[in-house]
């Protein structure tokens, strides 16, 4: 079975741009959640999304949003970049809901976001 | 929230030896706990997990523990070999309603020396 898959893998942008990524979930997956990991913050969580509704938000600015299709393919948009929003986004893929859903998110290779 | 609390941030081993790393939580009603190992230009890739039903899981050279008590838990790898060295994350989640997100410590850069 295919892994988690994101797209692009790497991402220069420039202060003010916007910019989306995207991920697609394990087959039969359809829970996506969203990290940003940084060196100095680490990994955080920024929303999940199930049947194409946000589930769950992270303590990030409105600027970081998402969606999901009906797929269960999802994007997810940071708008005005700053400097600071240079990171690994890593998007992960849970089977079920998150009510009575597994536990366990399996996690795709990330897109490199630079912002100059 | 929760706050997760990892250590060591770094650890060099010889090949054969065995590496602990230890954990903390903050939230007694986080009830799942995975261990993430990540290589250089990957994603986190989960070895293994417990839930606070159970107080140990092993999965051939890797085990982990869980003490519910003192809201601590342990990854223990055996017998480590070369490439064991990667980033590894713990990280603890609640299963209801909403709050599924996972909680990561810090990491711990494990170094498997030949």
């Amino acid at each position: 079975k295919a892994g988690v898959t994101q797209t692009p893998r790497y991402l220069i942008k420039t202060r003010g741009q916007q910019v989306t990524l995207s991920c697609s979930p394990i087959s039969g997956h359809r829970s996506v959640s969203w990290y940003q990991q940084t060196p100095g913050q680490g990994l955080q969580f920024l929303f999940e999304y199930f049947s194409e509704t946000q589930r769950n938000k992270g303590n990030f600015p409105g600027r970081f949003s998402g969606r999901q299709f009906s797929n269960s393919r999802s994007e997810m948009n940071v708008s005005t970049l700053e400097l600071g929003d240079s990171a690994l986004y890593l998007c992960a893929s849970s089977f079920g809901s998150p009510w009575t859903g597994a536990y366990e998110q399996y996690f795709g290779p990330g897109t490199r976001l630079t912002v100059t | 929230g929760e706050n997760v609390e990892q250590h060591p941030s770094t650890l060099s081993v010889q090949e054969g030896d065995s590496a602990v790393i230890k954990c903390t939580y903050s939230d007694s009603a986080s009830n799942y706990f995975p261990w993430y190992k990540q290589e250089l230009g990957k994603g986190p890739q989960l070895i293994i997990d417990i839930r606070s039903n159970v107080g140990e899981k092993k999965d051939q050279r890797i085990a982990v523990t869980l003490n519910k008590t003192a809201k601590h838990f342990s990854l223990h790898i055996t017998e480590t070999q070369p490439e064991d060295s990667a980033v590894y994350f713990c990280a603890a989640s609640k299963s209801s309603g909403s709050a599924r997100q996972l909680t990561f410590g810090s990491g711990t850069q494990l170094t498997v020396l030949p």
